[in-house]
């Protein structure tokens, strides 16, 4: 099975960098997925490792230490339209996606 | 494009009913998934499907089934539903089962049993 841990809530102000950490306990490993989600809305795609390090992409960034069971996802030059939840996902070697509970951000002006 | 929709958004369902959530998507994907998401919990796999004709169980799969007939639509049905089933449910697609191929979401569907 698996277990995913990320924290419940975080809170930034506009302007600023806000780190958001997930540790996972897998029973095997096919990368990792971050997904944002505003209230009411769908889900959708982030970014995704697999390989040890950090991918970058625009304002945010995910990193991963397969060793650790450890990945983070930084979101830099916080917008308000980035208060959200955000989805840590694990995809093990059945090839299905499982998700932690997800981490409420809130920006304040 | 459309991608992947759902129906309907939101439904209200007397407890012993029966009741079918539609997806579909327009992008020919293979693998096609539902999930249940209650506050606290985040997303639950239900049933899955990897390729037309083709379904499996996720997680949390009593009480639901789900069908494959093509590669477009993918129906979850609750045969007699029951208030715990109270949850959104989201229906995704994917390109590939690895490598990186992300879940695609459809909007939702708001159900109520009670």
């Amino acid at each position: 099975g698996q277990n995913i841990d990320q924290p419940t809530e975080m809170t930034a102000t506009e302007g600023a960098i806000v780190q958001i950490n997930c540790t996972y306990q897998t029973s095997g490993f096919n990368g990792l997925f971050w997904y944002q989600q505003h209230a009411g809305e769908a889900p959708t795609f982030l970014s995704y490792n697999v390989l040890d390090g950090l991918e970058e992409k625009g304002r945010f960034s995910s990193f991963l230490s397969r060793s650790k069971g450890y990945s983070y996802l930084l979101l830099k030059e916080l917008q308000m339209k980035d208060s959200a939840s955000y989805l840590c996902a694990v995809r093990g070697n059945d090839y299905k996606l499982s998700f932690g509970a997800g981490t409420t951000v809130t920006v304040r002006a | 494009t459309a991608g992947i929709t759902q129906a309907p958004t939101s439904q209200i369902l007397a407890a012993g009913r029966s009741m079918t959530l539609r997806c579909t998507q327009d992008m020919r994907h293979n693998a096609m998934y539902w999930y249940r998401q209650d506050l606290g919990l985040g997303l639950r796999l239900i049933h899955y499907s990897n390729t037309a004709g083709t379904t499996g169980k996720g997680e949390v799969p009593d009480g639901y089934s789900v069908s494959r007939a093509n590669t477009d639509d993918f129906p979850l049905t609750l045969a007699s539903a029951v208030p715990s089933q109270t949850s959104v449910y989201f229906c995704a697609s994917s390109g590939g089962l690895a490598g990186h191929n992300e879940q695609f979401f459809g909007p939702g569907t708001r159900l109520t049993v009670l």
